[in-house]
């Protein structure tokens, strides 16, 4: 099984529907992020948490909300899907504990088509 | 402000050699990461600099001057399965990841 979980890993939706996709990991670690990528941008931050109680705003945040649900649980929201928010979306986790590099370590992604 | 440069594309044949280049500005420096990433699939993690230097790690290399704010990933004996996009990364002052926009490795047989 796979360390971080993303679901679903493919979604259609429509224009004004609310959309959550969901993370969850094994590994225990308590960093979590959140990233969308399109074709020739990279990698983009959308939100991150340090730990449950611990929620920040990326680079891209419009749009987007977030809950920390557990160490283990990060969930991602579109509160009314528009077509822009079409992209490959990313949970990744990392540990910053002595002796550690920050690795990211990323779920499969989760591709979502807004219509 | 923060930037990572890469170039967009490159092309190499079938066990010859490749470096793709990196160069970042970045508000301090805590590291340097080389994720591979298969269209469509997610990055996984190839190498790490955080001194100057080259780190060996079979086919794949990475190299740090942090003067010169550089990096190369080097790939021997290409195989098709190289096929991929490259990313750097560093991490900044503040732990986070800054981004570049990734090279296209096109590899012709």
């Amino acid at each position: 099984d796979a360390d971080v979980t993303q679901t679903p890993r493919n979604r259609i939706t429509k224009t004004g529907k609310r959309i959550m996709l969901e993370c969850s990991q094994t590994k225990g670690h308590d960093r979590m992020y959140w990233y969308r990528q399109d074709p020739g941008l990279g990698l983009r931050l959308i939100y991150y948490s340090f730990d449950v109680k611990d929620i920040n705003k990326g680079e891209i945040s419009d749009g987007y909300s977030v809950s920390r649900q557990a160490q283990a649980k990060f969930s991602l929201s579109l509160e009314s899907a528009i077509p822009n928010q079409t992209a490959l979306y990313f949970c990744a986790t990392s540990d910053l504990r002595t002796g550690e590099t920050g690795e990211l370590f990323f779920g499969e992604g989760s591709r979502l088509t807004v219509l | 402000g923060q930037n990572i440069d890469q170039p967009t594309e490159m092309t190499a044949t079938e066990g010859a050699i490749v470096q793709i280049n990196c160069t970042y500005q970045t508000s301090g420096f805590n590291g340097l990461f080389w994720y591979q990433q298969h269209a469509g699939e997610a990055p996984t993690f190839l190498s790490y600099n955080v001194l100057d230097g080259l780190e060996e790690k079979g086919r794949f290399s990475s190299f740090l001057s942090r003067s010169k704010g550089y990096s190369y990933l080097l790939l021997k004996e290409l195989q098709m399965k190289d096929s991929a996009s490259y990313l750097c990364a560093v991490m900044d002052s503040n732990y986070q990841l800054i981004w570049g926009a990734g090279t296209k490795l096109i590899i012709k047989p």
